[in-house]
């Protein structure tokens, strides 16, 4: 399967964003969804896990949902800070681990 | 704390072949499988493999399954992603990541990446 996700977003500081993640094929809420945060240069680290939840460290701005009409899973970043510009991934699996294009948020 | 620290950036010529290693501490490296993600420059992320907790199972991505073999020590908590024939298409940082042996799919610490380039 696929996860398709906008190639871009921008918002700008304080306010909210959401940036989705379809799957092709077989049920969003059959394998669990993670979102990976990716500033230039630096290595991926994650901000949510099975779908919903979030590390230690990562602030409540940050929340996870899926939805089951849409067959898609988001990431949803309130109160917008210019930390947060960098690129973010989702992640799902079945037999391998498939990862979304990637959507780089500007905050502006 | 939990660290993932992996080898130097290196360069190859067409044909040749590379290992990197990810030497890990701060967990107990017996617990944690093993993930191996690329990503080509200004591209995104793609997994490429993983080997299990007891270093007896590797599964690859069909794109690699030809070409890349995973290995681990428990002696020195090392893992090791070795590749052959490389192409230029190959050039890429490598990363190695962790997940647990109950949540295999949450990469949840990552090392700091390793840039292979690929160049006659």
């Amino acid at each position: 399967f696929i996860l398709t996700q906008p190639h871009s977003v921008s918002e700008s500081p304080g306010k909210t964003v959401t940036i989705s993640c379809t799957r092709s094929s077989g049920s969003i809420g059959s394998n669990y969804v993670q979102w990976y945060q990716q500033r230039p240069g630096g290595a991926p680290t994650n901000v949510i896990y099975e779908d919903t939840q979030r590390p230690s460290g990562v602030p409540d701005r940050f929340s996870g949902s899926i939805d089951g009409s849409s067959n898609s899973a988001s990431l949803t970043i309130s109160g917008l800070k210019t930390e947060d510009e960098a690129n973010y991934y989702c992640q799902s699996y079945d037999n391998f681990q498939v990862f979304g294009g990637g959507t780089k948020l500007t905050v502006l | 704390q939990v660290q993932l620290v992996q080898s130097g950036a290196e360069v190859k010529k067409p044909g040749a072949s590379v290992k990197i290693s990810c030497q890990t501490s701060g967990f107990t490296f017996t617990g944690y499988y093993i993930h191996w993600v690329r990503q080509a420059p200004g591209q995104g992320l793609e997994w490429m493999g993983i080997i299990n907790p007891s270093g007896d199972k590797a599964t690859y991505a069909q794109k690699f399954q030809d070409r890349v073999t995973l290995t681990r020590v428990a002696s020195t908590t090392t893992v090791y992603m070795e590749m052959r024939s490389l192409r230029s298409e190959d050039t890429a940082i490598y990363y190695c990541a962790r997940a647990d042996a109950y949540n295999y799919y949450w990469f949840d610490a990552w090392g700091q990446g390793t840039l292979v380039t690929v160049s006659s």
